[in-house]
């Protein structure tokens, strides 16, 4: 089993789409992330939830939305998708938010905005 | 704010060769300190992590000690095989409640035979 799966791997959408990007994790964490991955392969963490709460927010533009029905899954909801939206987008567990804490990755949505 | 430093890439190697690869680091306080492997198509792995001063984080024979005097946690192998070729990415944990991980850009590492 996946421990912390993602879907779809390859999006390709036109600009000015809406497309949403899914994230499940079975590990039982309390933590979920998303990453985004540019071409230069810099990672930048965007969301952070816990227990279904937002608690980490970098500045993303607002036509990006997380959700997180339960604390197994965060979805990523991105509005009028722009080129520079185009990169490798990652979902990430952990135990708990903190210090030590390993993170666990999904294999990555490669996003493509035409 | 907390930043992570490392090498520019890509790091030509061949096989068996001795491998280091650069990391530094700049927090307040005292930050867990770790390394991530990507390998191409899959997601980053916790390859080794140090959580204080002078730990030395080891796993699939590579190593990274935490300096604290340098704010240095460079990632090193003794013998590398073709296998190891990836992205390594250094990244330090705040010690402050609700903050993510930061990475450094990662490093590209090519292993030819």
């Amino acid at each position: 089993d996946t421990a912390v799966s993602q879907t779809p791997k390859y999006l390709v959408t036109q600009m000015g789409n809406d497309k949403s990007i899914k994230c499940e994790q079975n590990l039982g964490h309390d933590t979920m992330y998303w990453y985004k991955q540019d071409s230069k392969k810099f990672l930048k963490i965007m969301f952070s939830y816990n227990n279904k709460e937002l608690i980490i927010n970098e500045t993303v533009p607002n036509r990006f939305s997380p959700k997180s029905p339960d604390k197994a899954h965060l979805n990523l909801h991105i509005n009028s998708l722009e080129l520079g939206d185009s990169a490798v987008y990652f979902c990430a567990s952990s135990q708990v938010i903190g210090p030590r804490e390993k993170l666990f990755f999904g294999s990555g949505t490669q996003l493509s905005v035409l | 704010g907390d930043s992570v430093t490392q090498m520019e890439g890509p790091v030509t190697l061949s096989e068996e060769a001795f491998l280091t690869i650069n990391c530094t680091y700049t927090a307040t306080g005292y930050p867990s300190l770790f390394w991530y492997v990507q390998y191409p198509g899959e997601g980053l792995q916790l390859l080794l992590k140090a959580t204080k001063a002078d730990d030395k984080g080891s796993n699939k024979g590579f190593e990274a000690t935490y300096r604290k005097e340098t704010t240095s946690f460079h990632l090193e192998k003794g013998s590398v095989q073709v296998s190891d070729s990836a992205v390594y990415f250094c990244a330090l944990s705040a010690t402050q409640a609700g903050t993510a991980l930061i990475f450094g850009k990662g490093t590209t590492l090519s292993v030819s035979s």
